[in-house]
C-alpha cells in the first residue's frame, strides 16, 4: 500500500494567491482529516470527512479556507487569498472502518511571502 | 474539552532507557497512541493502547496506561539516536466521534 500521499510536497507562493493542496487517502479508508503543523500551535484538526461528508469544520480558521472531497479516493484543501500567516505544514490523515487506526501523509510544506 | 499534556523535551543517552509521559482529560477515552515525528516527516503511528488494558509490550516499546490518573507513557528500552525524533501522544474519546486529540509532543533528543 502506497499510504496517504500528498501533493505537492512543498509549496512557495506569494500573499494573495490561490493554494490547493491535495490528498489521496489509503484505499478503503472511509475517513480523512486535513491537520495543520506549526511551531507555535502544534498540531490542529481543521477538518474531518467520513464517507466524503464534512463531519466537523469547526477548525477550519476562516472563509478564505474551504476543503472539498468530491470522491473517496480525493480531497483538496483550498485557500484563497493565501496570507503570510498560513504558512505551515499541512497534513492529510485516514482511516477505515475500525477508526481507531489514524494514518498520517507525508505533508505540504507551505510558504507563502 | 479535551486536553492531552507532555513535557516539551527529554534528553537521554544512548542505551538509557526513555520514559515520556503525557496527561489526558477526556475519561472517556476508548483508545490512546503514540506516535512519531522524524524531521521533515509525517506522524508515524508507533502503537497504542485500548482503554482497558494497563500495558502494552512492543519490541522496545512498552506503554503504561493508569486510567485512574489519567496517565499514559511510552518506554523505550536501549534508546539509539535513531530514535531522537517528536513524540505525539493523542486520544480517541468515546463521544468525540473519530476526532482525534493530540498533545503539544515532546521531543526525545538522544546524545552519544
Amino acid at each position: 500500500d502506497a499510504g496517504v500521499i500528498q501533493s505537492p510536497r512543498h509549496e512557495v507562493t506569494e500573499m494573495g494567491q490561490e493554494v490547493t493542496l491535495r490528498c489521496k487517502p489509503i484505499s478503503g479508508h472511509n475517513s480523512l482529516f486535513w491537520y495543520r503543523q506549526t511551531m507555535m500551535r502544534g498540531l490542529e484538526l481543521l477538518i474531518y470527512f467520513n464517507n466524503n461528508v464534512p463531519i466537523d469544520d469547526s477548525g477550519m480558521p476562516e472563509d478564505r479556507f474551504s476543503a472539498k472531497m468530491p470522491n473517496a479516493s480525493f480531497s483538496t484543501l483550498k485557500i484563497q487569498p493565501s496570507e503570510p500567516r498560513d504558512s505551515a505544514v499541512y497534513f492529510c490523515a485516514s482511516s477505515g472502518d475500525s477508526n481507531y487506526e489514524q494514518y498520517f501523509g507525508p505533508g505540504t510544506r507551505l510558504t507563502v511571502t | 474539552g479535551e486536553d492531552v499534556e507532555q513535557s516539551l523535551f527529554l534528553s537521554v543517552r544512548e542505551g538509557d532507557s526513555s520514559v515520556i509521559n503525557c496527561t489526558y482529560t477526556d475519561s472517556s477515552s476508548t483508545y490512546l497512541y503514540w506516535y512519531k515525528q522524524e524531521p521533515g516527516a509525517g506522524l508515524q503511528l508507533l502503537t497504542y493502547i485500548f482503554s482497558n488494558m494497563d500495558m502494552k509490550q512492543d519490541q522496545r516499546l512498552t506503554v503504561l496506561l493508569n486510567k485512574k490518573d489519567k496517565h499514559l507513557s511510552l518506554r523505550i528500552a536501549d534508546t539509539q539516536t535513531g530514535d531522537s525524533a517528536i513524540y505525539f501522544c493523542a486520544e480517541l474519546g468515546r463521544n468525540y466521534g473519530q476526532n482525534f486529540v493530540f498533545g503539544p509532543g515532546t521531543r526525545l533528543s538522544v546524545l552519544p
